[in-house]
């Protein structure tokens, strides 16, 4: 059954430095997003791409984060200067269309520390 | 921003026991989604309920989606250890562009004891 993948499974990083999660979508999903989940809180929606381009982004997703696709396959959230409350795990789910009642699967997420 | 409002938080209940947890919101979704996640890992799909009053079920899980669309139930009929975790309930706003981005609740962490 095809699924999302994430890499890498575990991230630990310096604060300031920079991180790239990567996500590889189910391979005819056309909608990506990208969640988050600090410990113990709930899951909050950070981006969702689509044809290339953000279509939304919640506030948390400020100018330190930014989202590409850099080819057919890959789908990468880069955090450009970790802080502390970077650290969660951060989850990429697909769609086939970004429709309402249209199943989001989920990968398996990265879990981020940041030192 | 909408809530979901999950209860109880947590639940610890003996197996063979029925149970019910609920996802309550002040606010209209085009659908609900319930999700189970195991410590460590992504949620992963139980059901999705788009009509209002719809009710799933899926083996001894029974997903109800109210008739304002406003909340939802899965109740967990003679529970087994196995259906320990976490239970996460997400909606979708009522939204005409693509890309729906899903709202959590916070969830309810079930316990079954052998």
């Amino acid at each position: 059954e095809p699924e999302v993948t994430q890499t890498p499974s575990h991230q630990v990083t310096q604060m300031g430095q920079e991180v790239i999660l990567r996500c590889v979508p189910i391979s005819n999903h056309l909608y990506f997003y990208w969640y988050r989940q600090i410990l113990g809180q709930k899951v909050e929606f950070l981006v969702s791409f689509y044809n290339n381009e953000i279509s939304e982004k919640s506030e948390i997703f400020d100018d330190q984060f930014s989202v590409e696709r850099p080819d057919g396959s890959n789908f990468t959230l880069k955090i450009r200067s970790t802080k502390l409350e970077d650290s969660a795990m951060y989850f990429c789910a697909s769609s086939v269309q970004g429709t309402s009642g249209e199943t989001q699967y989920f990968g398996p997420g990265t879990r981020l520390l940041v030192l | 921003t909408q809530l979901l409002e999950q209860s109880p938080q947590f639940l610890s209940i003996q197996e063979g026991e029925n149970l019910t947890v609920y996802c309550n919101s002040s606010s209209v979704f085009s659908s609900l989604q319930w999700y189970r996640q195991e410590p460590g890992e992504g949620p992963v799909l139980l059901v999705t309920v788009v009509t209002g009053g719809e009710v799933k079920k899926l083996k001894r899980l029974t997903f109800q989606f109210g008739d304002a669309r406003k909340d939802s139930s899965l109740h967990i009929t003679a529970a087994q250890p196995g259906d320990t975790g976490l239970y996460l309930c997400a909606g979708i706003r009522p939204q005409n562009s693509g890309n729906t981005p899903l709202v959590f609740g916070k969830g309810t962490r079930l316990s079954v004891i052998a």
